[in-house]
């Protein structure tokens, strides 16, 4: 499948700062996106989504901003906490039902 | 919010014996249950999607007779690794998909099983 890479970047940020991790896709027919949160030797942890036919949708201190006409999804984190240190995914959804395909992931570190 | 559980969390094995994870919902009906393979500071790979009551779909280059998957049931499904070898230490995930609405993407994910061969 596309959108695996063998490279984790690597976000640093300062407690209280806001992140902004980002992730393009590959495929123009993907309609539906998550962002998921994976702590160490953890399952994913769902975040925010989005549709396609939305460019942007908050939740609570996170954003997720969709632009299609470059195929880039990013994920805002407002008054990042040490909490928040992860490593996150993005996930695209290319049919109706079928399965995801992730994105490489970054990791985020929060710095105190 | 919709629970999957896995069993086991850990499991150590010596090469050449085959170990069962289990996958279950615990308060839903999962009509389609995810497997996924994910290797250290690498992202998830799906390997295969099972439906309830019928074969396994494999991704390429996943070898289905060393994988088996049975989804006997709405709430269980059970990745078998036969013959393990070393190279497939790694951290199994399961997903479920719950039925019941015909336009749903949700997707929700297990605590993943670590698996070392040694």
């Amino acid at each position: 499948g596309e959108s695996v890479g063998l490279h984790l970047p690597t976000l640093s940020v300062q407690e209280g700062d806001n992140s902004i991790i980002n992730c393009a896709y590959s495929n123009s027919a993907s309609d539906y996106f998550i962002w998921y949160k994976q702590e160490s030797g953890k399952g994913p942890q769902f975040i925010i989504d989005i549709r396609s036919n939305m460019d942007k949708r908050q939740g609570q201190r996170v954003t997720v901003l969709l632009n299609k006409t470059v195929k880039h999804l990013s994920l805002q984190i407002a008054a990042t906490q040490p909490g928040d240190s992860a490593v996150y995914f993005c996930a695209e959804n290319s049919y109706y039902g079928q399965n995801f395909v992730f994105g490489p992931g970054t990791r985020l570190s929060v710095l105190p | 919010g919709a629970v999957v559980s896995q069993h086991p969390s850990w499991v150590i094995c010596k090469s050449g014996t085959s170990v069962k994870i289990e996958c279950r919902s615990l308060d839903f009906q999962a009509t389609t249950m995810f497997w996924y393979r994910q290797f250290p500071k690498q992202s998830l790979m799906l390997m295969a999607t099972s439906n309830e009551g019928s074969k396994a779909t494999y991704e390429q280059g996943v070898e289905k007779d060393k994988f088996l998957i049975n989804h006997a049931s709405l709430t269980l499904s059970t990745l078998t690794v036969t013959s393990a070898h070393p190279e497939d230490s790694s951290f199994y995930i399961c997903s479920a998909r719950g039925g019941g609405r015909v336009l749903s993407y949700e997707q929700y994910f297990g605590p993943g099983t670590r698996l070392t061969v040694t």
